[in-house]
């Protein structure tokens, strides 16, 4: 069955460290976006990307970068981790049909900055 | 950009009763209002959506209500049972460039259903 996974599940790194999420997906999706989720935050949207080699920035982009090199995988990189990047990471992606369609979401990562 | 209110951040209510859960949106381009359930532990699932050229859409005991012109939406649960127990996120995007925004989310309504 197609699937939308990420690695690792969890992650604790030390502040200062880089650290790199995969997102790949198997539904030849166009659209793939990373969200954060934080308790009284809801999801926000971080980075985005309508296809290969697209990426665009979302509402709390600032400490993140993306890359898009093919169709099936986002990774996301923190280049230099912080207290405030400690949350729970969402991938998704959707279709691109010209119009809006279901977003199908990832596990999720857990990650922690110590 | 888009901002979108979602009220109430807690909702409990006795099985078998309604609950409903509302949403405001800012941007009137938005034309897409998702809501996901999500679990404890678990990714968010999409239960229902609806498109900005339809006023009502109904799935079972779900339902979602959309009033353009005072850009609000709204959830509404029937018969609520044990396991609607969850965090429901609204949310809106709108069409750009031929593919989809990324979706602007509420914060969150924990509903609980006491027995």
């Amino acid at each position: 069955d197609a699937e939308i996974t990420q690695s690792p599940r969890h992650k604790i790194i030390e502040t200062g460290r880089q650290v790199t999420l995969a997102c790949h997906q198997t539904w030849n999706h166009n659209n793939m976006f990373w969200y954060r989720q934080d308790l009284g935050h809801g999801l926000r949207l971080i980075h985005y990307s309508y296809g290969v080699h697209d990426t665009n920035k979302g509402e709390v982009s600032d400490g993140y970068s993306v890359s898009r090199s093919n169709t099936e995988d986002l990774p996301l990189t923190l280049e230099s981790a912080a207290s405030s990047q400690t949350s729970v990471y969402f991938c998704a992606s959707t279709k691109a049909t010209g119009r809006n369609t279901e977003a199908f979401f990832g596990q999720g990562t857990r990650l922690t900055v110590v | 950009g888009e901002n979108v209110e979602q009220h109430p951040s807690t909702l409990s209510v006795q099985e078998g009763d309604s609950a409903v859960i509302k949403c405001t949106y800012s941007d009137s381009a938005s034309n897409y209002f998702p809501w996901y359930k999500q679990e404890l532990g678990k990714r968010p699932q999409l239960i229902i959506d609806i498109r900005s050229n339809v006023g009502e859409k109904k799935d079972q005991r779900i339902a979602v209500t959309l009033n353009k012109t005072a850009k609000h939406f709204s959830l509404h649960i029937t018969e609520t049972q044990p396991e609607d127990s969850a965090v429901y996120f609204c949310a809106a995007s709108r069409k750009s460039g031929g593919g989809a925004d990324g979706l602007t989310f509420g914060k969150g309504t924990h509903l609980i259903i006491q027995p």
